[in-house]
């Protein structure tokens, strides 16, 4: 199994303001996620962390608005710039371990933006 | 597009009463099924899964699940519900050939009468 932190676990924002998300892992990884779940709805896949280059973002999703880094192969960050209320929702890391096949989650940053 | 539908999105069962939690998904290859829950304040873990062989799995806490492939289900049971299975749970979907990408249905929120 893998064991994930993140950091902060909750925020409360300003419109207009920029939050940093960080996602901690205990072993390396080479597939890393990003999830957004925001209320009532179902995971909705941000982009995969690949390290050592860009990040591959779903369709919906950029860059700009959702820049990812990923230094190393425990690591990554996920920043929600120019902040709206639209953007208030959970957002969560997620690593594969591909010798069982499954997904570990963490335990989500809980992002709220007034 | 691939999807992962859940048919209920609200139960509430008494306890002891028997549960079983739709899912179909919309994608004609080989895919590995997955089904996980989130208990309340707590982040997502896996409760079971299925890659291959007997259709019939079985997971943690009484679960238990049957891939259907001519029905494209993956329906959650458990034969007596407890207290302590009031969770939401989300049925998702990898298809072999989406780079390991995780498709999630929209959750089911189970309510358990003590």
């Amino acid at each position: 199994s893998a064991v994930i932190s993140q950091k902060p676990s909750r925020d409360i924002c300003q419109r207009g303001t920029s939050l940093t998300i960080q996602c901690q892992v205990d072993s390396q990884v080479t597939m890393m996620f990003w999830y957004r779940q925001q209320p009532g709805q179902s995971l909705t896949l941000i982009a995969t962390a690949n390290q050592g280059s860009e990040a591959t973002y779903e369709s919906g999703f950029v860059i700009d608005k959702f820049p990812i880094s990923r230094p190393n192969l425990t690591f990554s960050t996920l920043t929600v710039s120019n902040m709206s209320p639209e953007d208030s929702s959970i957002y969560l890391c997620s690593v594969l371990l591909p010798n069982f096949g499954e997904q570990y989650f963490g335990p989500g940053t809980r992002l709220t933006v007034t | 597009a691939q999807s992962v539908s859940q048919h209920n999105h609200h139960v509430i069962l008494s306890e002891a009463a028997s549960l079983e939690l739709g899912c179909n998904y919309s994608y004609g290859g080989t895919v590995n099924l997955f089904w996980y829950v989130q208990y309340p304040g707590q982040h997502l873990q896996l409760l079971l899964k299925y890659f291959s062989g007997d259709p019939l799995v079985k997971g943690i806490k009484g679960f238990e699940a049957e891939f259907i492939k001519s029905k494209f289900s993956f329906n959650l049971r458990k034969p007596s519900v407890q207290w302590s299975d009031t969770a939401e749970y989300f049925c998702a979907v990898t298809p072999m050939n989406r780079d390991d990408k995780i498709i999630f249905g929209k959750g089911t929120r189970l309510h358990i009468l003590p």
